[in-house]
């Protein structure tokens, strides 16, 4: 099936640092979406962009739809320990029709250590 | 404001039993899915819906079924468990103009 490429897998990073993960893919999304996964929690929605070369920021989060619609990436700036989690990528394909359904990356595991 | 509510949040089946996780949902979305998460891994999506008596197979779609007689509720169906099922199972809906909400979730283990 297909998934998207996220990288990295996992990041150990001090407090107050910044942080910045990927996803690509070979097929053009028309939407990037990106969520949070607490432990034992459902995703949760942080930043939706809409079109490429969009900037979206979300607080200390940023988030940036590529150009080539194949990509995207996410910033977390001066890190707190509640961001620990996994951030997952989704992408929208345009022919999904009006379904809305979404691929999803691997996951980004974050620890952030105090 | 409760969102996308999945019961139950745990549960443990013997292979071959049977059972329904429900979904419900509050927010008048017409888009409803199920995904299944395993360790490690992504979300897969199993079936979806654009509407009340509208359903269609995802990515992983064996061994599961689905209905969806109101817009409110979307439950899962497991006939015959199998130990490749266990696993943890979110429910999510959206609209046109708003993108997918997610439950908290059914962890469920087959023996």
């Amino acid at each position: 099936g297909q998934q998207l490429n996220q990288s990295p897998q996992s990041m150990f990073i001090q407090e107050g640092e910044d942080v910045s993960m990927n996803c690509t893919s070979s097929s053009i999304f028309n939407t990037w979406l990106w969520y949070k996964q607490d432990p034992g929690e459902g995703p949760v929605l942080l930043i939706a962009l809409y079109k490429a070369g969009e900037l979206t920021s979300n607080g200390r989060l940023t988030a940036q739809f590529g150009i080539t619609r194949k990509d995207s990436f996410l910033n977390i700036s001066a890190s707190i320990p509640s961001d620990v989690g996994i951030y997952f990528c989704a992408g929208q394909l345009p022919w999904g029709g009006a379904t809305n359904k979404l691929i999803f990356g691997t996951g980004t595991l974050l620890a952030v250590q105090p | 404001n409760a969102g996308v509510t999945q019961t139950p949040k745990f549960r443990i089946l013997k292979i071959g039993q049977s059972m329904t996780l429900q979904c419900t949902q509050d927010m008048n979305h017409n888009y409803m899915y199920w995904y299944r998460q395993d360790p490690g891994m992504g979300l897969k999506l199993i079936y979806y819906s654009v509407g009340a008596g509208i359903t269609d197979k995802g990515e992983v779609p064996n061994g599961y079924n689905v209905s969806r007689s109101t817009t409110e509720d979307f439950p899962l169906r497991l006939e015959l468990a199998a130990p490749s099922q266990t696993s943890v199972y979110f429910c999510a809906s959206s609209s046109s103009v708003q993108p997918q909400h997610f439950g908290d979730g059914t962890r469920l283990s087959i023996l």
